[in-house]
Formats: C-alpha cells, structure tokens, sequence
C-alpha cells in the first residue's frame, strides 16, 4: 500500500514569507505527526492531530501551526519564517492507537534565505 | 520532562564487527521504545519496537535490541554489520501519547 506522502519535496523561501507543507498519512490512518529535523536539535516533535482536532503539541513558536481535514491530510503552515526554521519537516502517520507504530514520509527540505 | 539518550554519536566499524548502540530513556508513565534507521537520502524506517513482554525484540535486517527496565536501557544490537547497514540510527520514546522523543541519533559508518 501507498506511504506517507510529503509534498513538496524541497522549498526555499526568504525570510518573512510564510510556507505551507502537505502530509497525505496511510489510508486508514487517522493521526498524523509533525516533526522538524535540524542538525543541531535532531528531532523535534511539533505537534499532533487526530480526527481533526489538536491532540498533542510541542514547545515550538505560535508561527508554527497546523491542520487535518476530514479525509486525514494535514498542512502545517510557518509563518513569518527565519533562518532557524530552515530544517527537515517528517510527517508521521498512524493507524489511531496511542502507543502504536509511527510511518514516516520522506520530508519536505524547507530552505529559509 | 521525558529524555532519551544515544551515547554514541559516531561509529565506524569493518564489516562483521558486532555492533552495540546504546539507549537510555528516561523514568516515568507508559514507556514504549523503538529503534528507526535513516539510510541516506531515505526516511525514517522501523527496525523495532517493544511495547511489552519479552524484553529481547527481535527486528528487521537482523537487528535486535534488549528492554532492560533497571538500567533504563533500550540497547540496539547485530552480530554481524554489512556495509549496507551505513546509515543513522535513532532510539525513540513513546508513552501514553503518540508524541515520540528522539535520541540524537548514531551515525554508523560500515567499511567493506
């Protein structure tokens, strides 16, 4: 079956602008993760949704924000970004459970200049 | 607040050296435990998980890693490395959320 799917692939920005990235989970999926990969600070969770509502956040900036849609695709969106924000993001997806396994996609490079 | 710990941060081995990766979590609530790989240029991929019972779990490519509950340890093993096994490896903490805490991760180097 398909895996978590990321788009797009790579994206560079300028500092200010704001960015939005897609994670469509495995079909069946219903909870979806965000994570921020850096050098330095490793992974990072960002925060958690589930049947479309917030379960779970992490200690990341108000710019940072996300969303689920009925269909279990999420965006997360960063506003006014900085050159800290240039990262890795890794979306996760899971069948629902707390405690059950986690898919990763393939991340979308976020590049701030 | 809930931590996780790789020791080694990098590791150089010649293939069919026994490798050893060290995991230590920290104390508190549910604790489910998982060792994901990152090949280059790949995602992130599970090589275990333990949730509960026996502590010795065995995963995919031959990899294994030991519960020990004492020493709050999460230990990944594999007798024999091939260069293929070049990759990073990250011990992972789960609980009663879904939210997962990383390690900082191992960079392991296999010289054929």
């Amino acid at each position: 079956k398909a895996g978590v799917t990321q788009t797009p692939r790579y994206l560079i920005k300028t500092r200010g602008q704001q960015v939005t990235l897609s994670c469509s989970p495995i079909s069946g999926h219903r909870s979806v993760s965000w994570y921020q990969q850096t050098p330095g600070q490793g992974l990072q969770f960002l925060f958690e949704y589930f049947s479309e509502t917030q379960r779970n956040k992490g200690n990341f900036p108000g710019r940072f924000s996300g969303r689920q849609f009925s269909n279990s695709r999420s965006e997360m969106n960063v506003s006014t970004l900085e050159l800290g924000d240039s990262a890795l993001y890794l979306c996760a997806s899971r069948i629902g459970d707390r405690g059950t396994e986690a898919f990763f996609g393939q991340g979308t490079r976020l590049t701030v200049v | 607040a809930q931590s996780v710990s790789q020791h080694n941060h990098h590791v150089i081995l010649s293939e069919a050296a026994s490798l050893e990766l060290g995991c230590n979590y920290s104390y508190g609530g549910t604790v489910n435990l998982f060792w994901y790989v990152q090949y280059p240029g790949q995602h992130l991929q599970l090589l275990l998980k333990y949730f509960s019972g026996d502590p010795l779990v065995k995963g995919i490519k031959g990899f294994e890693a030991e519960f020990i509950k004492s020493k709050f340890s999460f230990n990944l093993r594999k007798p024999s490395v091939q260069w293929s096994d070049t990759a990073e490896y990250f011990c992972a903490r789960g609980g009663a959320t879904n939210k997962l805490i990383f390690g900082t991760g191992t960079l392991l180097a296999v010289q054929p």
